[in-house]
C-alpha cells in the first residue's frame, strides 16, 4: 500500500465551481499536512498546511484533515482559471500524485 | 502501485566532498525525472530535468558543474553534489513521470543533505 494515495485525474470544472481534492494516507505518525500547486515546469509552491486535525481557511482555499480517518482535503471556492494546475497534498513531505485541474471560463 | 525511492535518505559530509543522491522509479520506467531542493518557505524549487540518454536541462541560476546529474537508465537518476558546502544542506526531492500512466508524476521520500 503506498503511504499517500491520491486520484491523479484530470478534473474539469467551470469558473466558479466550489472545488474538492482528497488524500488518503496511511501512516497515523504523520504530523503536519502540506498542499502544493504546481504549475508546468515551476517547483511545486506551498499553499496551505496544518499540524492538526480541523479546518484551516485562507482566502478561497480551505484545508482539512481528519487525523482519524487518516483523511485530507483540499477545498477551493469560487475557483478561476488561475487555478488550474496540479494539487499535490503531502503529509509529512511524502508527496501524493496530485490532482490535474482545469477551471473552464 | 508506482513507487518511487531515494537513497541516502539522510547524509551528512564535511565541506568539499562530493555526495551522490540516487533516485529510482521501482516498478515503472521513467524516461523524464525531475530533481527539486527545498527552501525555508517550504516551497520546492525545480533545478533540472533528468531526461534519459542525453544530457539534463537545468533551471537558470542552477550550476551544472556543481549539481551533477547522470539518468543512466530507465529507472535510475543520479544527483552528485560537488564539493559541497554549507551553503548546499538542504532537503533534495526527486519524481519521475510515468509515461505509461497518463504523464503521471510520483515525488520520491526526499534527501536531508547536511554539510559540515
Amino acid at each position: 500500500q503506498k503511504e499517500v494515495e491520491q486520484d491523479p485525474g484530470p478534473l474539469s470544472v467551470p469558473e466558479g465551481a466550489i472545488v474538492s481534492l482528497n488524500c488518503t494516507y496511511s501512516n497515523s505518525a504523520f504530523q503536519y499536512f502540506m498542499w502544493y500547486r504546481q504549475y508546468s515546469r515551476k517547483g511545486p509552491e506551498l499553499l496551505m498546511y496544518t499540524y492538526s486535525s480541523g479546518n484551516k481557511e485562507d482566502g478561497r482555499f480551505t484545508a482539512q484533515v481528519d487525523k482519524s480517518s487518516k483523511y485530507i482535503s483540499l477545498f477551493i471556492r469560487d475557483s478561476q482559471p488561475s487555478d488550474s494546475a496540479t494539487y499535490l497534498c503531502a503529509p509529512d513531505m511524502r508527496f501524493g500524485a496530485g490532482t490535474r485541474l482545469t477551471v473552464k471560463p | 502501485g508506482a513507487v518511487v525511492s531515494q537513497h541516502p535518505s539522510r547524509v551528512i559530509c564535511k565541506s568539499g566532498t562530493s555526495v551522490k543522491i540516487e533516485c529510482r522509479s521501482l516498478d515503472f520506467q521513467a524516461t523524464t525525472m525531475f530533481w527539486y531542493r527545498q527552501f525555508p518557505k517550504q516551497s520546492l524549487m525545480l533545478m533540472a530535468t533528468s531526461n534519459e540518454g542525453s544530457k539534463a536541462t537545468y533551471e537558470q541560476g542552477v550550476e551544472k558543474d556543481k549539481f551533477l546529474i547522470n539518468h543512466a537508465s530507465l529507472t535510475l537518476s543520479t544527483l552528485t553534489v560537488t564539493s559541497a558546502h554549507p551553503e548546499d544542506s538542504s532537503f533534495y526531492i526527486c519524481s519521475a513521470i510515468d509515461s505509461g500512466g497518463r504523464d503521471t508524476q510520483y515525488f520520491g521520500p526526499g534527501t536531508r543533505l547536511t554539510v559540515l
